[in-house]
């Protein structure tokens, strides 16, 4: 039972174009959201957070939007650059529940050519 | 560099044998945290500590597996008798609670092989 998805395994933009990263989830005890990004071969590096109470967070070319009635979130980047190109995980917590496990989705592969 | 650290980077072993890990997490960072990542999935939460306290642990974590943080500093990850399905990438990754903020950085990970 996946409780976070991110139903598209890879998405190609062209650069300085807008990428749209998507992810839903089932678990309404979420409270708390994150993307990461991971390069092979390297641990997945953090890059943007939204918590619950919000809708939308931003930083520098990053945007997390938040829908909790859809269970729905999704990172914009833009202008999209060819050192984007990596996969991007989204991942949950319910740190209210009192769980501070990380529940990841299984990753989009992001293509910026140039 | 004041990162995660990981060690080793990379383990081949044959199956039945022993391995361990070793997670050096930031230095101020409280909680450390466990996840194994296999081909084609996300991370998958095995265990995590805050100080020296083991506080959760996932169903995947069979009795073959032990983690410990003994000082509140470094910890390690144990497997005895590996068999093949537990080739995966083990990450490591250390956070500290802030005004109710927290974000989990993580290592550049340990690549398991069992033959």
């Amino acid at each position: 039972d996946q409780q976070v998805k991110q139903n598209s395994p890879s998405l190609s933009v062209q650069e300085g174009r807008i990428s749209i990263l998507n992810c839903d989830y089932t678990n309404s005890m979420f409270d708390y959201f994150l993307w990461y990004k991971k390069y092979p071969a390297e641990g997945p590096t953090f890059l943007i957070s939204i918590s619950s109470i919000k809708d939308k967070n931003e930083d520098g070319r990053f945007t997390v939007f938040l829908n909790k009635s859809a269970k729905h979130l999704s990172l914009h980047i833009v202008p999209s650059q060819p050192g984007d190109s990596a996969v991007y995980f989204c991942a949950a917590s319910a740190r209210k529940g009192g769980s501070e496990k990380l529940v990841f989705g299984k990753g989009t592969k992001l293509t910026v050519n140039p | 560099d004041t990162g995660v650290s990981q060690d080793p980077r990379h383990k081949i072993t044959k199956r039945g044998q022993n391995v361990t890990f070793r997670c050096d997490p930031i230095s101020e960072h409280n909680r450390l945290y466990w996840y194994r990542q296999t081909l084609g999935q996300g991370p998958e939460f095995l265990t995590y500590f805050q100080n020296e306290a083991q506080l959760e642990k996932s169903r995947l974590l069979s009795d073959r597996f032990s983690a410990e943080r003994p000082k509140g500093s470094f910890s390690t990850l144990e497997i005895q008798r590996t068999e093949q399905g537990d080739s995966a990438m083990y990450l490591c990754a250390s956070s500290l609670i802030q005004e109710a903020k927290e974000t989990q950085y993580f290592g550049p990970g340990t690549r398991l092989l069992v033959l």
